[in-house]
C-alpha cells in the first residue's frame, strides 16, 4: 500500500513561529499536495508540486510555502503562523493524476 | 470561489436505510468525479470515481449517478450500516497548469443510527 506519512498528528504553535509541516510519501509519486480542512469548507488547496523543486500555487496560498528537495519529501512552511491557521493539514500524493492517497493529517493550533 | 456545491451537510440515516448525497459543479471542463471517505483521525480515502461519459457507476452498496446536462452528481450509499458514519467529499478534477488538481465539495457527515 502507498503510504502518505505526516510527521506530526497534532501541533501547538505561538503566534508569529516559524511553523514546518513535514510529509512523506514512500512510492515514487510525481505529485505532492498540501490541502487545508476547515469545517463547512472542505478540503482546499494550498500548494501542490509536480516535481522536485517545482511547486505552484493552489487555492489560498497565501501565508504559506512549500519545499521539495527530495521526490518524496514535500513540507508546508508557515513563515509567521497566525491564529487563522488553525486547521487541519493534509498531504497527498499521485501518480498518474487520478489517484490521490491522503495522509491522516496534521491538526494545527495557533495560539 | 466554489466550483463543486455539496449538499446536506450533515445527513441522519436509520441503519437499512438509503443515503443521498448530492454535488454540482460549474467548470464543464471537470472530466472525472471521485467521492472520498473520511474517518475520524484519518486522511480521505477514495471510494468511488465516475467519468462524465457514464451516468451510472455501482460499487457494491455504493452508487454514483452523473448528470451531465445538470452538471450535478450524486452518491447513493444502499442499505446503510453504522460502519458507513463518516464525512464525505464529492470532488471534481482537471488537468491545470502542471497537474491533475482535486478540486472538493464542503462534505457531508453521515450518521447512520443502529
Amino acid at each position: 500500500d502507498v503510504k502518505v506519512t505526516q510527521s506530526s498528528r497534532y501541533l501547538v504553535k505561538r503566534t508569529g513561529e516559524k511553523v514546518f509541516l513535514e510529509c512523506v510519501q514512500d512510492m515514487d509519486h510525481e505529485n505532492m499536495f498540501w490541502y487545508r480542512q476547515d469545517p463547512g469548507l472542505g478540503l482546499r488547496l494550498i500548494y501542490f508540486s509536480y516535481d522536485v523543486k517545482m511547486k505552484e500555487k493552489g487555492d489560498i496560498p497565501e501565508g504559506y510555502s512549500v519545499s521539495r528537495e527530495k521526490k518524496e519529501r514535500f513540507s508546508l512552511i508557515l513563515e509567521s503562523a497566525s491564529t487563522n491557521q488553525t486547521s487541519m493539514y493534509l498531504c497527498a500524493s499521485s501518480f498518474v493524476d487520478y489517484g490521490y492517497t491522503f495522509g491522516s493529517g496534521t491538526r494545527l493550533t495557533v495560539v | 470561489q466554489q466550483q463543486v456545491k455539496q449538499s446536506p451537510q450533515s445527513l441522519i440515516v436509520q441503519k437499512g436505510g438509503i443515503s443521498i448525497i448530492n454535488c454540482a459543479y460549474e467548470n464543464t471542463a471537470f472530466d472525472y468525479f471521485p467521492w472520498y471517505q473520511q474517518f475520524p483521525g484519518k486522511g480521505p480515502a477514495l471510494l468511488i470515481a465516475i467519468r462524465p461519459d457514464v451516468s451510472e457507476k455501482k460499487e457494491g452498496r455504493f452508487t454514483i449517478s452523473f448528470n451531465k446536462s445538470a452538471k450535478q452528481f450524486s452518491l447513493h450509499i444502499m442499505d446503510s450500516q453504522p460502519g458507513d458514519s463518516a464525512t464525505y467529499f464529492c470532488a471534481a478534477t482537471l488537468f491545470s497548469g502542471s497537474a491533475r488538481q482535486l478540486t472538493f465539495g464542503s462534505g457531508t457527515q453521515l450518521t447512520v443510527l443502529p
